[in-house]
């Protein structure tokens, strides 16, 4: 238990379904980020939300939209996804002003 | 934006043979971080660099960050199987940018 809790760990979509993926942190940081982990390509920086405010938006396709009710949740909502967007998705917090990234376990998402 | 190139992308050693990974930049990094991250799991911090020449040990791991602030390493003593997993280094505060990452192997 790395104090960031994510569910589902795994996900099956098609193309078609809505689907959100949670992010819970206990470490009572004031910032989280959603990171996207493909095979190819290294950690990708979605979206970044500092004291609930969404502080960079990575270029990120209108697909996926983030929410972050409070300091302590954060969502991503997905919707008409392309099978290209299979990959882990991993949640972050971390202090702002301090350093060092707290990782949650991951969703795996699988598009068919 | 701020780009670290990460090398090299795979290396296989024999258990007690040294491993060590090495990370660029073209520009002045403002901080080095480093992060662990084993097979099926998420990546774990290990350690954060800020100034010049700086010089961090963790047991059998040692962190340098170069005297110019654009190169980092990370060099691990007489590898376990434990240290399975890929390194990651990455720069910056509220926006990290991470490395391609270097996946170390180890036959027993």
């Amino acid at each position: 238990e790395t104090g960031v809790t994510q569910t589902p760990r795994h996900l099956v979509m098609g193309m078609t379904n809505k689907k959100s993926l949670k992010c819970e942190q206990h470490l009572g940081h004031n910032a989280m980020y959603w990171y996207k982990q493909s095979a190819k390509k290294p950690l990708e920086l979605m979206f970044v939300y500092s004291l609930e405010e969404r502080v960079e938006n990575n270029s990120v396709p209108s697909r996926f939209s983030p929410e972050c009710p409070n300091s302590s949740h954060l969502f991503l909502h997905l919707h008409t996804l392309q099978p290209e967007d299979s990959a882990l998705y991993l949640c972050a917090s971390s202090q702002k002003g301090d350093y060092g990234y707290t990782f949650g376990s991951g969703t795996r998402l699988t598009v068919v | 934006g701020q780009q670290v190139m990460q090398i090299p992308q795979y290396q296989h050693v024999q258990e007690g043979e040294d491993f060590t990974t090495y990370c660029n930049s073209s520009t002045t990094l403002s901080n080095i971080q480093w992060y662990k991250q084993r097979p099926g799991g998420h990546p774990v911090f290990l350690i954060q660099l800020v100034k010049s020449g700086e010089v961090k040990k963790q047991k059998r791991l040692t962190f340098q960050f170069g005297e110019a602030k654009k190169n980092s390493s990370l060099h691990i003593t007489a590898t376990q199987t434990t240290d399975v997993g890929t390194y990651f280094c990455a720069e910056g505060a509220q926006k990290l940018v991470f490395g391609q990452g270097t996946r170390l192997t180890i036959n027993p």
